[in-house]
């Protein structure tokens, strides 16, 4: 079946980095982008950005610019999401979802992200 | 960028109707795709709409979506309501740039 299987729950201090990945599996990962998405406790969810697992192009959310880095290792199918300069802030529960676009005559979609993977704990604190 | 905007939370009673909106701030809401997730607590997101109206294999046929032009809107309908049904639920689209925006969620209560 297909599936994202996520590293585990990680302790950082502020300014440091972390890195998380995303291993694919039940289907053809270059057929697929991935997107990232995080979850601050008891808040809604955030979108950072999104690769292209064909051909590696990437699309981060404007407030992340600069301080994320999304990448992709199609020998394994694995994806990987880092993030540098942490702030308590970016505590969170982040995930990697496979998402479903594609281009036509008339333009380019994006559609679901399905499945998603478990969730990856991130906390940020001195 | 366009905001998409929920109401914070909805209830009903078991076996009722209840309609979730979802209004796009700037833009067309027919012209990029809507998805809506259901989230239950300690759990990841699923889909139970997508490309606006379309239901994924496993979902209930009580689950239904839509979208309305003159309140440049999206909704997510759930008819005969389950006290499982209780979740939080998140609608999803884009922009011309590529970059996805999600609401900011709909905590629903069956009571």
């Amino acid at each position: 079946q297909v599936q994202l299987v996520q590293s585990g729950a990680e302790v950082k201090k502020p300014g440091a980095s972390v890195k998380v990945s995303c291993k694919a599996s039940g289907y053809t990962f270059t057929s697929y982008g991935i997107s990232w998405v995080r979850q601050a406790p008891g808040q809604g969810l955030e979108w950072m950005g999104w690769i292209s697992a064909y051909n590696g192009n990437t699309t981060y959310a404007q407030r992340l610019q600069g301080r994320v880095t999304m990448t992709t290792d199609t020998s394994t199918s694995t994806a990987y999401m880092e993030l540098r300069s942490l702030r308590s802030d970016d505590t969170a529960v982040y995930y990697c979802a496979r998402l479903l676009y594609y281009y036509d005559s008339s333009g380019f979609y994006i559609t679901d992200f399905d499945p998603w993977g478990q969730g990856t704990l991130v906390t940020v604190s001195s | 960028n366009f905001m998409l905007t929920q109401p914070h939370s909805v209830s009903e009673s078991p076996g009722k109707t209840v309609t979730i909106s979802c209004t796009r701030s700037s833009g067309s809401i027919a012209s990029n795709y809507v998805q809506w997730y259901q989230q239950r607590p300690g759990s990841a997101p699923t889909t139970v709409i997508y490309e606006d109206i379309q239901r994924p294999s496993g979902v209930p046929n009580r689950f239904s979506g839509s979208i309305d032009s003159s309140s440049n809107s999206a909704s997510l309908t759930i008819s005969g309501l389950k006290t499982e049904d209780e979740a939080d639920y998140y609608c999803q689209s884009y922009d011309s740039s590529n970059h996805v925006v999600f609401g900011g969620g709909t905590k629903l209560t069956v009571l």
